[in-house]
């Protein structure tokens, strides 16, 4: 256990649905983040929170919302996906870059997200 | 634009071997991980490396970093069955008051007995 929990671990949606994948930390981060895992490729940074505030949308479609309520809690709001957004969807927290007690991202486990 | 690149992209060992994973990147940066991925699991961070000529080791791993050649190696000593996963090198892209990491693609560890 990371202290990063992801939910659901699998969901399939059509095209047409609206989905949320959610994640919850337990480490007292103040970051939250949002990767993206395609199947042979590099993981994809898509959206960064610090204290709520995003920080960095890295050019991601606006079929993906994230929202960040608190900051242990981080939402990616879904809606009328593409096929080639399945993949697997990766949350991290962490401290502030150069905090004293280190600054290492922990991964949840992720959401496998197929898209018919 | 910051290009994170790992070589070789799958390594298939035997156990008791040592081989060498390599971290290349293109621009300057002041931290680099080492994340470790088991099939179906999350990423489980194996070494954060903040300076030039930082190395760091834990058991059968040993991580490396040279700034000035932008590399970064994690060395395989005597190789076992349990090493076998998914290595990342990620680079952070800096700027801000949060880590903005770019990972290279992998690296597919397959120990044999």
């Amino acid at each position: 256990e990371t202290g990063v929990t992801q939910t659901p671990r699998h969901l399939v949606m059509g095209m047409t649905n609206k989905k949320s994948l959610k994640c919850e930390q337990h480490l007292g981060h103040n970051a939250m983040y949002w990767y993206k895992q395609s199947a042979k490729k590099p993981l994809e940074l898509m959206f960064v929170y610090n204290f709520k505030e995003q920080t960095e949308n890295n050019s991601v479609p606006s079929r993906f919302s994230p929202e960040c309520p608190n900051s242990s809690h981080l939402f990616l709001h879904l809606h009328t996906l593409q096929p080639e957004d399945s993949a697997l969807y990766l949350c991290a927290s962490s401290l502030r870059r150069g905090h004293p007690n280190g600054d290492i991202q922990y991964f949840g486990a992720g959401t496998r997200l197929s898209v018919l | 634009e910051l290009k994170v690149e790992q070589n070789p992209l799958f390594l298939s060992m035997q156990e008791g071997k040592n081989y060498t994973i390599y971290c290349n990147y293109s621009t300057t940066s002041d931290r680099l991980y080492w994340y470790r991925q088991d099939p179906g699991k999350s990423l489980e961070s194996l070494f954060v490396l903040l300076s030039n000529g930082a190395v760091k080791q834990e058991g059968r791993l040993m991580a490396s970093l040279d700034t000035k050649a932008r590399l970064s190696t994690l060395h395989i000593t005597a190789a076992v069955h349990d090493l076998s996963a998914t290595y990342f090198c990620a680079v952070d892209r800096g700027g801000g008051a949060t880590n903005k990491l770019i990972f290279g693609t992998g690296t597919l560890l397959a120990v044999q007995p």
